[in-house]
């Protein structure tokens, strides 16, 4: 079985402050992406990656950044949290184009 | 505009009740449409790939189907623990792009 895990399940962190949220998929796919999902909003894509150093933006981009130094890990950063981004985050991986498993989630407030 | 419709956004069934759920779509060059389950406060759980129009897949109570324009999922006599929402997704030309409906959100009373 495809396994999607994200580093907390809950976070609480303060305005200005730089987060992380880590994703590590363990069924060597080359795809990875991160979603925010929000009430009345579904899932928006903020970024995308192919490869390993590769990325792309989705449709959200703005506040955030991503890291993809090894195959299995995908790392979204929030530069300076801001209250807007409160929210449900969601790690997928995805063989080639093939369907995406999604992580667990992480509920991240930020106050 | 490429997007993804589900409908109803909330449907309420008895236990053994059966129906239908939407997911109609107008993204250009369909590569394939995706049905998922999601539970609350979790992440959405993969079900079902459709490729084709006239294409079936079956899982347990559930049973998808594919036109060229809509999806439906089907649900036979339902049990309380398939309450959830279900996500339908499009993958279009853009093999990396994924549009999502906002879901139908499923309660089955025993």
């Amino acid at each position: 079985d495809v396994k999607v895990t994200q580093s907390s399940r809950y976070l609480v962190k303060r305005t200005g402050e730089k987060v992380f949220l880590e994703c590590v998929q363990d069924m060597d796919h080359e795809n990875m992406f991160w979603y925010r999902q929000d009430p009345g909003l579904g899932l928006r894509l903020i970024y995308f990656s192919y490869d390993v150093k590769m990325k792309e933006k989705g449709d959200i981009p703005e506040g955030y950044s991503v890291s993809r130094e090894k195959k299995e890990r995908f790392s979204l950063i929030l530069e300076s949290a801001s209250t807007n981004q409160t929210s449900m985050y969601l790690c997928a991986s995805s063989l080639r184009q093939r369907e995406q498993y999604f992580g667990p989630g992480t509920r991240l407030t930020v106050t | 505009e490429d997007q993804v419709t589900q409908s109803p956004e909330a449907l309420r069934l008895q236990e053994g009740e059966s129906s239908s759920l939407n997911c109609s779509y107008t993204v250009s060059g369909l590569r394939g449409l995706f049905w998922y389950r999601q539970d609350p406060g979790k992440g959405p759980e993969f079900l079902f790939t459709l490729y084709s129009a006239g294409e079936e897949k079956e899982k347990e109570r559930l049973k998808a189907t594919l036109t060229k324009k809509e999806s439906f999922l089907h649900i036979t006599a339902p049990k309380p623990e398939d309450s959830a929402t279900y996500l339908c997704a499009v993958q279009g030309y853009n093999f990396n792009k994924f549009y999502f409906g906002s879901g139908t959100k499923l309660n089955v009373k025993p």
